[in-house]
């Protein structure tokens, strides 16, 4: 197990269209969380799970981004109706369940919405 | 908005030199991390610090926590071409589960 894998790295899609995003997380971590970073900005907080259970989802993730972890395994973020405004770096980040864990990142995927 | 906050937003160095970040928040909190951000890559975490602490090292890091002040520095020693990068603080709320970020510092260090 080396890490978090996401994938795809990149992604472009038209306006209007759905797209799916995958996490693989550290096979022993329990939670997994999604954020979303624009250029020049920290990452900011979308959704997170404690093994298949969806615990909490920002204001930010409207009706058309959903999050699902079945299983407890890996973790996948699909928008649908995709507008200019979702282009950005979706990372995926895996912990323990313990004060103070750190996480683990993935790479992040790149969307481009044209 | 934003938990932490870092400054300076950007700071640019030469080689060899020190390198210093800060970062507020707003609230009480449980932990403090920092995180380095190579360009388009995804986020390492470089080191923790808990409210009851108020120095860490690792290597050539060194962090120092002021809750009274509610605000964190990141001290870089002997610093390298190969840490040119973004860093970021991120604070759990007091009870809360999940990380906040900041807008972050972006290093550059020139050989």
């Amino acid at each position: 197990d080396t890490g978090v894998s996401q994938n795809p790295r990149h992604k472009i899609t038209k306006r209007g269209q759905n797209v799916t995003f995958r996490c693989d997380p550290i096979s022993e971590h329990n939670r997994l969380y999604w954020y979303r970073q624009t250029l020049g900005q920290g990452p900011e907080f979308l959704t997170y799970f404690q093994n298949e259970a969806q615990l909490e989802k920002s204001r930010l993730l409207s009706d058309r981004f959903s999050a699902e972890r079945p299983k407890g395994s890996f973790s996948t973020l699909e928008i649908q109706r995709t507008e200019q405004g979702d282009s950005a770096m979706y990372l995926c980040a895996s912990s323990l369940i313990k004060g103070g864990a750190s996480y683990t990142f993935g790479s992040g995927t790149r969307l481009t919405v044209v | 908005s934003q938990q932490g906050e870092e400054d300076p937003q950007a700071l640019s160095i030469q080689e060899g030199e020190n390198a210093t970040m800060n970062c507020s928040y707003k609230t009480s909190i449980n932990n403090l991390q920092w995180y380095r951000q190579n360009s388009g890559r995804g986020l390492v975490h470089l080191i923790l610090i808990r409210s009851n602490e108020r120095e860490k090292h690792s290597g050539r890091l060194r962090v120092t926590l002021d809750t009274s002040k509610k605000s964190s520095s990141l001290l870089i020693t002997a610093s390298r071409a190969a840490d040119t990068a973004s860093y970021f603080c991120a604070t759990d709320l007091y009870n809360f589960n999940k990380f906040y970020f900041g807008s972050g510092t972006k290093l550059n260090v020139k050989p």
